[in-house]
């Protein structure tokens, strides 16, 4: 089935450095989605976007849905330590009048105090 | 309010064993949705219900089998467990399809000898 690529797969960083990661696909999506997941837990919604080109922020966090559909963009600014946890974009097409969404495989992010 | 809610944390079976993973949610959400987690690979659509007594195949059905019997509650199924189904399962549920936000539980991990 189709997958995204996300990629860096896996980052150590020191607390305060800004950290970004990317989502892509072989194929167009009508939303992007970014979630992050604590260790233990389901994944969280972070941030939601709707329109090639859109940015949005959420706090430190700031997505962007890539113009060519096929991408998107997470930064995280100035990292604590409890962002600590793998962040999944997904995304979302319209598909015969169902809506599918398809998952990333990770990046897993690790802060060094 | 908690949100989805998943039962068990976790599991061990062997080959050949049968099990139900429970899922339940308490936001009066319509569509339920169960995915396995396996590394490297995003999460994938194992089953999903659109209401009360339906339940539909997602991306990876085989070997699994759903109900939805009361609105709240969506029951994942391994009537005979495979090494293969070993995994971290996590249920979701949404207000109105995948147009919405999925809320995620906390994830089962089941581990088939």
């Amino acid at each position: 089935g189709q997958q995204l690529n996300q990629s860096p797969q896996s980052m150590f960083i020191q607390e305060g450095e800004d950290v970004s990661m990317n989502c892509t696909s072989s194929s167009i999506f009508n939303t992007w989605l970014w979630y992050k997941q604590d260790p233990g837990e389901g994944p969280v919604l972070l941030i939601a976007l709707y329109k090639a080109g859109e940015l949005t922020s959420n706090g430190r966090l700031t997505a962007q849905f890539g113009i060519t559909r096929k991408d998107s963009f997470l930064n995280i600014s100035a990292s604590i330590p409890s962002d600590v946890g793998i962040y999944f974009c997904a995304g979302k097409l319209n598909s015969g009048g169902y809506q599918k969404v398809t998952f990333g495989t990770g990046t897993k992010l690790q802060v060094i105090p | 309010n908690a949100g989805v809610t998943q039962t068990p944390k976790f599991r061990v079976l062997k080959t050949g064993q049968s099990m139900t993973l429970l899922c339940a949610q308490d936001m009066n959400h319509e569509y339920m949705y169960w995915y396995r987690q396996d590394p490297g690979m995003g999460l994938r659509l194992i089953h999903y219900s659109v209401g009360e007594g339906t339940t539909a195949k997602g991306e990876v059905p085989d070997g699994y089998n759903v109900s939805r019997l009361k609105k709240q509650n969506f029951l994942l199924g391994l009537e005979s467990a495979a090494p293969s189904q070993t995994s971290v399962y996590f249920c979701a549920s949404s207000y109105a399809g995948l147009a919405d936000e999925q809320f995620f539980g906390p994830g089962t991990r089941l581990t088939v000898l």
